[in-house]
């Protein structure tokens, strides 16, 4: 059962330009979740999904930043015109649905992370 | 402001010796988690506790949580300079179940 699957591992993009970062949940995962870590800081939570359907955005800058978790193929992070400012690493995170109820929680497993690099 | 946060910031023992690094945070929880890091690696998931839990053990690794004081320890006994890496807390709150990291504690082990 392979894990959470994150490409490209690495991506350098110019100033300008759009990154597109792309994760497949493990087998059996409805819902996906994004972070971003800024150089020698902690993970910081943008955006949770599942199929077709945003959960909760609120972490994600309101503008230039979009994602996306299709009914078929993985989910995608998308940055319009990517400022120096974005570079990081963006991890993906999976787990399976909330059948519990609201106080009920479902183990995230993260993938390897995608360092962007904005020259 | 953070919710999970870490100290010290950097921490470095030689190898035997013993590496207490503390979490503390604002809001009630579901569960805190502590994640290592490796430099420029992904997350390795090293132990959750619940909210309704105290202490837990693994291997080397011991967690507690105090919920009155909002704030968990994480010990790793017997050091090992492989044991170098960062390590994160990470929260959960009570609805929701997306992460809230802390800032992370840089620890060093010298062989």
């Amino acid at each position: 059962n392979a894990g959470v699957m994150q490409n490209p591992r690495h991506l350098v993009r110019r100033r300008g330009q759009e990154a597109r970062l792309r994760c497949s949940p493990m087998k059996g995962h409805s819902h996906v979740y994004w972070y971003r870590q800024l150089p020698e800081e902690g993970l910081k939570f943008m955006v949770y999904l599942q199929k077709e359907n945003i959960i909760d955005e609120s972490g994600m800058p309101k503008e230039r930043f979009s994602a996306e978790f299709p009914k078929e193929g993985p989910s995608i992070l998308r940055i319009q015109q990517v400022v120096r400012g974005d570079s990081a690493a963006y991890f993906c995170a999976s787990s399976r649905g909330l059948a519990g109820g609201p106080s009920s929680y479902n183990e995230q497993f993260f993938g390897p992370g995608t360092r962007l690099t904005v020259l | 402001s953070q919710q999970g946060e870490e100290d010290p910031q950097a921490l470095s023992i030689q190898e035997g010796e013993n590496a207490t690094m503390n979490c503390s945070y604002k809001t009630s929880i579901n569960n805190l988690q502590w994640y290592r890091q490796n430099s420029g690696r992904g997350l390795v998931h090293l132990i959750l506790i619940r909210s309704n839990e105290r202490e837990k053990h693994s291997g080397r690794l011991r967690v507690t949580l105090d919920t009155s004081k909002k704030s968990s320890s994480l010990l790793i006994t017997a050091s090992r300079a492989a044991d170098t890496a960062s390590y994160f807390c990470a929260t959960v709150f009570n609805a929701g179940n997306m992460l809230t990291f802390g800032g992370g504690t840089r620890l060093m082990v010298k062989p």
